[in-house]
């Protein structure tokens, strides 16, 4: 089975402060995708990735940035964390090969709470 | 554009009866539709897909779900709810040239004894 590794599944993290949010996946997936979810919102889109070092803004990147130096590896960053990035974080993969109606794999995601 | 509206954020029903949960999407192209369903404190899992083909698609734990296209529908439906399949479900569309997927709202399901 694919997975998809989210590196803690609980931070906090002082407002401020630059946080790095780790995804990897073992299943060569060239398309990387960070989403954040909130209570009634559902799952919006933040960056997505096709490729080593490419990167693609989603619907919301306001406050943060990515980086893909390793296919298996894609990161989320939040320069400057504040309150209103208390959240929910997921990170998905999918193969190209797989075709787009395959549909993401999912890691256990992060749970970030900024003070 | 691709949207997806599900109506209802909380769906209550007892063990034993039937469950649905809705889903509406708009789409330009012809979409590909997902239902993935999230236990509390996990990830999203694949609980069933609609790409070409059959309308009426099957899935894990005794889900299915239909696409309606003059209804630009894709409700899930199981016959019986168990206690374990309290959860939160979320609707996805995509298509064949768009490497995004946009997800709803999500509808939290509870099962009452």
């Amino acid at each position: 089975d694919v997975k998809v590794t989210q590196s803690s599944r609980y931070l906090v993290k002082r407002t401020g402060e630059k946080v790095f949010l780790e995804c990897v996946q073992d299943m060569d997936h060239e398309n990387m995708f960070w989403y954040r979810q909130d209570p009634g919102l559902g799952l919006r889109l933040i960056y997505f990735s096709y490729d080593v070092k490419m990167k693609e803004k989603g619907d919301i990147p306001e406050g943060y940035s990515v980086s893909r130096e390793k296919k298996e590896r894609f990161s989320l960053i939040l320069e400057s964390a504040s309150t209103n990035q208390t959240s929910m974080y997921l990170c998905a993969s999918r193969g190209e090969g797989q075709g787009l109606g395959y549909g993401y794999t999912f890691g256990s995601g992060t749970r970030l709470t900024v003070v | 554009a691709q949207s997806v509206t599900q109506l209802g954020s909380h769906v209550s029903v007892s063990e034993g009866a039937l469950v649905l949960l809705r889903c509406n999407y708009s789409s330009s192209v012809p979409p590909y539709l997902f239902w993935y369903v999230q236990y509390p404190n996990q990830g999203l899992q694949l609980l069933l897909k609609y790409t070409t083909g059959a309308t009426l698609v099957k899935g894990i734990n005794g889900f299915e779900a239909e696409f309606k296209k003059s209804e630009t529908s894709f409700h899930l439906t199981k016959p019986s709810a168990h206690m374990s399949d309290a959860a939160e479900y979320f609707c996805a569309v995509s298509s064949y040239n768009f490497n995004k997927f946009y997800f709803g709202s999500g509808t939290k399901l509870n099962v009452k004894p």
